[in-house]
């Protein structure tokens, strides 16, 4: 079975652009969740979807947004970048069933904002 | 979610048993404990997780002690494969979401 797939993998971009990173979750799985992840403040939550609708959010602004798709495929936009937001975005998807699930994550894209 | 706290770091020589402790004492009862772990430029994997008894998989065991407080995930033979964050994670099973929140985790050397 194929993991979760994230692209691109890599990704620079200048102040003041937008980016759009995309996830694909295992087949199957509904969930699909974002996190960020920096030196300085570790692994946060963004958002979580779950057959099409933001089901959890994160304390980001509102610049960080999110969709998915009817096949679970979800993306996640960035506006207006900042310098702060360099980091890893990493999805993790799931079979969306509560607290017992496990969460697989992709490997990420390493986004570099300059 | 309840807050765990971890050790910031520990080492173990290869081949040897390794613990690693998670303090959990504010946990409810209707809280599972996961463990996920991050290998260097890799996103997290899941290890194992458990509510009240011990748990065993092909990766770890997980001891969870009687009064729930804390739990210890037992790695048996540690490889040099094996250096990583590890991170104890608690999860209401009553929020159906799937929010995971990271604490700093504990980054695992592993000496050969």
């Amino acid at each position: 079975k194929a993991g979760v797939t994230q692209t691109p993998r890599y990704l620079i971009k200048t102040r003041g652009q937008q980016v759009t990173l995309s996830c694909s979750p295992i087949s199957g799985h509904r969930s699909v969740s974002w996190y960020q992840q920096t030196p300085g403040q570790g692994l946060q939550f963004l958002f979580e979807y779950f057959s099409e609708t933001q089901r959890n959010k994160g304390n980001f602004p509102g610049r960080f947004s999110g969709r998915q798709f009817s096949n679970s495929r979800s993306e996640m936009n960035v506006s207006t970048l900042e310098l702060g937001d360099s980091a890893l975005y990493l999805c993790a998807s799931s079979l969306g069933q509560g607290g017992s699930d496990e969460q697989f994550f992709g490997p990420g894209t390493r986004l570099t904002v300059l | 979610d309840a807050k765990t706290t971890q050790p910031n770091s520990m080492e173990s020589n290869e081949e040897e048993p390794v613990h690693l402790p998670c303090n959990h004492s504010t946990i409810s009862g209707t809280d599972y404990i996961h463990w996920y772990r991050q290998l260097p430029s890799q996103g997290p994997e899941y290890v194992i997780h458990g509510l009240t008894s011990n748990v065993n998989n092909r990766m770890a065991s997980l001891a969870i002690a009687e009064d729930r407080k804390s739990s210890t995930l037992i790695l048996h033979r540690a490889t040099l494969r094996d250096a990583a964050v590890y991170y104890c994670i608690l999860r209401d099973w009553r929020n159906a979401g799937n929010m995971l929140t990271f604490g700093g985790g504990t980054r695992l050397m592993v000496k050969p």
